[in-house]
């Protein structure tokens, strides 16, 4: 049975420091996602990793991949409030077309000025 | 919203009722899925469709059937609702297939008193 665990579950963090989320998966796959959620909103897709060794940046946010290692991180850079969600990592073990998605428990982040 | 969109948006049932969620998309996806939220665990697949008539179980799906009897709707039927189904539920389609991210519906808030 996959499993994918992410800490820290709650972090805290000022505006303009850096931190970094963890997810560890149990299983090998080369697909991995991280995805944002807003209170009480949806998920939004946030990056796609499906190699080992990937990296995809967007704004202040960084993902890596390791699938050697099974872990994936999210890199936070210089924190803004606009950055208070919780974040999934979400792993695929879908052998065929189809994904099929085991998550993580999530973080949630807070930036506080 | 990648063209998904759930029914009802809120519900509170009792013990015991049958319950029918259903998701439906615009952009005749092959893969649908349903999953469940709940505070310490994520999102956990329930089951999934990858065709007309063709589903699956996932990691949870006790208590739960689907049918996909046309290519834009998945239902979700709880038989006989328990109060520990009171939970957000997600319909997600995967417009590209494996390798791209799933994209979710806005959720349905189901409550069971």
């Amino acid at each position: 049975e996959l499993k994918v665990e992410q800490n820290p579950l709650f972090l805290s963090m000022q505006e303009g420091k850096n931190y970094t989320i963890y997810c560890n998966y149990s299983t090998t796959s080369d697909r991995l996602y991280w995805y944002r959620q807003d209170p009480g909103k949806s998920l939004e897709s946030l990056f796609v990793l499906l190699s080992n060794g990937a990296v995809k940046q967007e704004g202040r946010l960084m993902a890596s991949l390791d699938t050697k290692a099974r872990l994936s991180t999210l890199h936070i850079t210089a924190a803004v409030h606009d950055l208070s969600a919780t974040y999934f990592c979400a792993v695929d073990i879908g052998e065929t077309s189809g994904s099929r998605l085991t998550f993580g428990e999530g973080t949630q982040l807070t930036v506080n000025p | 919203d990648a063209g998904i969109t759930q029914s009802p948006r809120h519900k509170v049932t009792e013990t015991g009722t049958p319950v029918t969620l259903r998701c439906h998309q615009t952009e005749n996806h092959r893969y649908m899925y349903w999953y469940r939220q709940d505070p310490g665990h994520g999102l956990r697949l329930i089951h999934y469709s990858y065709g007309v008539k063709d589903t699956d179980k996932g990691e949870v799906s006790d208590g739960y059937s689907v049918s996909r009897s046309k290519t834009e709707d998945f239902l979700l039927t709880l038989e006989s609702a328990t109060s520990s189904q009171t939970s957000v539920y997600f319909c997600a389609i995967s417009p590209r297939g494996q390798g791209s991210p799933l994209h979710f519906g806005n959720g349905t808030r189901l409550t069971v008193t």
